[in-house]
């Protein structure tokens, strides 16, 4: 069936280094895909999205790159920040439908 | 700009009594609008979804019923609570297919 798993489930980074979140997808018919931020008690917050047409979307201090020959979503973040701690999930959905798989998340944890 | 309502934040109810969430959407019109529920660990399972008045689908059979009554209100009911009930539910609207979900901050649902 269609599944959007991550390879991380916690991800630890030093404050001002560079983050990177992957995902994975398994339906060949998603064009259309976002990584959304989620703290604590919070609903998730949009962060970027990307379609299919495209290889690399950026956006402040994030890039979200596409690989569809893989089936491979990544989230970059640049200088990683405090507020950057929070559960991060990517999300794709099949053409044509208004069904979202989601994932079940990366907890980042921004070291000082 | 667009905000997105939702409440209570938290709820405690007794098995077998009634349940009434609320989502109100401002700032835009016809969105469609989502419930999610989302649980420890999982990803995000889609509910209902509407896309204009009064148009209600049912992604998973259950204990639970939508309704749109008016073009940006949205409501998850229960006629009689299941312990299996408890969770996190999310609110959810975006402008048309292919288009991000912008989510409200929930409601945590506990049974007892």
């Amino acid at each position: 069936g269609e599944s959007v798993g991550l390879h991380l489930p916690t991800l630890s980074v030093q404050e001002g280094d560079n983050s990177i979140i992957n995902c994975a997808y398994s339906n060949s018919a998603s064009d259309y895909f976002i990584w959304y931020k989620q703290e604590s008690g919070k609903g998730p917050q949009f962060i970027i999205d990307i379609r299919s047409n495209m290889d690399k979307r950026q956006g402040q201090r994030v890039t979200v790159l596409l690989n569809k020959t893989v089936k491979h979503l990544s989230l970059q973040i640049a200088a990683t920040q405090p507020g950057d701690s929070a559960v991060y999930f990517c999300a794709d959905l099949n053409s044509g439908t208004y069904k979202y798989i989601f994932g079940t998340g990366t907890r980042l944890k921004v070291l000082a | 700009s667009q905000t997105i309502h939702q409440w209570p934040a938290t709820l405690v109810q007794p098995v077998g009594s009634p349940l009434s969430l609320e989502c109100t959407v401002e700032g835009t019109s016809n969105p469609n609008l989502y419930w999610y529920r989302q649980a420890a660990g999982r990803g995000l399972q889609l509910l209902f979804y509407s896309v204009g008045i009064g148009q209600i689908s049912s992604e998973v059979p259950q204990n639970l019923s939508a309704s749109r009554p008016q073009d940006r209100q949205f409501i998850l009911s229960s006629k009689k609570l299941l312990l299996s009930d408890s969770g996190f539910y999310l609110c959810a609207w975006s402008t048309g297919l292919n288009q991000p979900q912008h989510f409200g901050d929930g409601t945590r649902l506990s049974i007892l």
